[in-house]
């Protein structure tokens, strides 16, 4: 099957601190990878669209100065969220598709459950 | 368009039956169905591309209505391991192909 990775778990750090978040697909070739944001007990809130070489497309609503998306490689794409605050505290979702296509199949990470003191 | 799924939470002795909706006022492009226990990845369970598909795996199984404006995940005969929240998501065509979801439902077995 399709496996994707995130690091780290979790991270805990203070506010006005940055934190990156590495997307890693292990065994296929993601054309198109997507960062998504989960608060407990709530649905899975789609924050940017990332595709490989290009710059990635935010939702409305996402601030793209705080939420840096980086996809550098067809395998690895990085969500920074800079000068964080507790306010950003939440679980951080990846998912890669081979594809360009919306039936392609979205494979998801792990999570990184992020904490802002 | 955020589809709408219904219920909300539904709590099942183990080997009883439960069936998940999952509604548009729009048809959908497709269907994708997901299993994500708590604080975990969602998993990929299955995805309906045509209005009137059926499709299944095991004891879990779902289908697109013709107007493919609906559609329904089954779990027949319910195991412990099916414990979790299920979430619908539908493709926004025409805008990079991404998944909206639905706002989940909870499903709990008990023995």
């Amino acid at each position: 099957g399709a496996v994707v990775s995130q690091h780290p778990s979790w991270v805990i750090c203070k506010s006005g601190t940055s934190v990156k978040i590495e997307c890693r697909s292990l065994d296929f070739q993601a054309t198109t990878m997507f960062w998504y944001r989960q608060f407990p007990k709530q649905s899975l809130m789609l924050m940017a669209t990332s595709n490989e070489g290009s710059k990635a497309t935010y939702e409305q609503g996402v601030e793209k100065d705080k939420f840096l998306i980086n996809h550098a490689s067809l395998t690895l794409s990085t969500l920074t969220v800079t000068s964080a605050h507790p306010e950003d505290s939440s679980f951080y979702i990846c998912s890669a598709r081979r594809g360009t296509s919306g039936t392609d199949t979205q494979y998801f990470g792990p999570g990184t459950r992020l904490t802002v003191l | 368009q955020q589809p709408v799924q219904s219920p909300q939470a539904v709590i099942l002795r183990e080997g009883e039956d439960a069936v998940i909706n999952c509604s548009s006022s729009k048809a959908l492009y497709s269907v994708h169905w997901y299993r994500q226990k708590h604080g975990e990845a969602p998993v990929f369970l299955m995805i309906l591309l045509k209005g009137g598909e059926q499709k299944g795996h095991d004891k879990i199984s779902a289908s697109f209505n013709e107007k493919k404006q609906q559609s329904s995940l089954y779990l027949t005969a319910s195991q412990l391991s099916y414990s979790g929240t299920y979430f619908c998501g539908t493709e926004d065509r025409g805008k990079g192909g991404k998944l909206i979801f639905g706002q989940g439902t909870e499903l709990s077995v008990k023995p």
